[in-house]
């Protein structure tokens, strides 16, 4: 069975500081991997994706995220915050033998000046 | 390109009533899905098709149906509506394409059941 856990539901950075937003996986395959962003009463935007090529994806809006097979882990991070970058954040994984999408239970950021 | 449709957008229900929301897809994928999101707890997956003709129940299933009509579109009832799938229901479709795989969402219905 696959899953996603995303640790913290709250994260609070000042504009400017460090965004890192965590995902650790279970997958039995080689799983693909996803970041979503939802803005409030709006659906999921695709941030950025793995699925298999280069370990360090780069997205939209400044994000990247690094698949580390050892630690089970799709981190997400950008180096400098925005104000408009508060939203909560969705990790999923894929597994193509399942074709099944699971989802994290989401991390909010705030973003304080 | 439209990607994922969803109708309605807003709906209002009372309890024990029925309906459908539809579902449609434009971009050949052979996976769709079917979550709601409650605040707290991310996306539950309801149902989901893995192929035209499949479906298989998701986390939370009970007081759904599915029914994968044809390659593109994946509608969910809910035959006798109850407060507690007052929501906000997603459709999503996905196809895996080695580094070409996606997963695309619609905007979302809002359910409210009285």
């Amino acid at each position: 069975a696959q899953s996603v856990t995303q640790l913290g539901s709250h994260v609070s950075v000042s504009e400017g500081a460090l965004v890192l937003l965590r995902c650790n996986y279970s997958s039995s395959v080689p799983p693909y991997l996803f970041w979503y962003v939802q803005y409030p009463n709006q659906g999921l935007q695709l941030l950025l994706k793995y699925t298999s090529a280069a370990t360090l994806v780069k997205g939209i809006n400044g994000f990247e995220a690094e698949f580390k097979k050892s630690e089970t882990s799709f981190h997400l991070t950008k180096p400098s915050a925005h104000m408009s970058d508060a939203a909560e954040y969705f990790c999923a994984v894929y597994s193509g033998t399942a074709s099944k999408l699971t989802f994290g239970t989401g991390t909010r950021l705030q973003v304080t000046l | 390109n439209a990607g994922v449709t969803q109708t309605p957008k807003f709906q209002v229900l009372k309890t024990g009533q029925s309906m459908t929301l539809q579902c449609a897809q434009d971009m050949n994928h052979n996976s769709m899905y079917w979550y709601r999101q409650d605040p707290g707890m991310g996306l539950r997956l309801i149902y989901y098709s893995a192929s035209e003709g499949t479906t298989d129940k998701g986390e939370v299933p009970n007081g759904y149906n599915v029914s994968r009509l044809n390659k593109r579109e994946f509608s969910l009832r809910l035959e006798s509506a109850a407060p507690s799938q007052t929501s906000v229901y997603f459709c999503a479709s996905s196809e895996r394409r080695g580094v070409n795989t996606e997963a695309f969402f619609g905007q979302g219905t809002r359910l409210t059941v009285v």
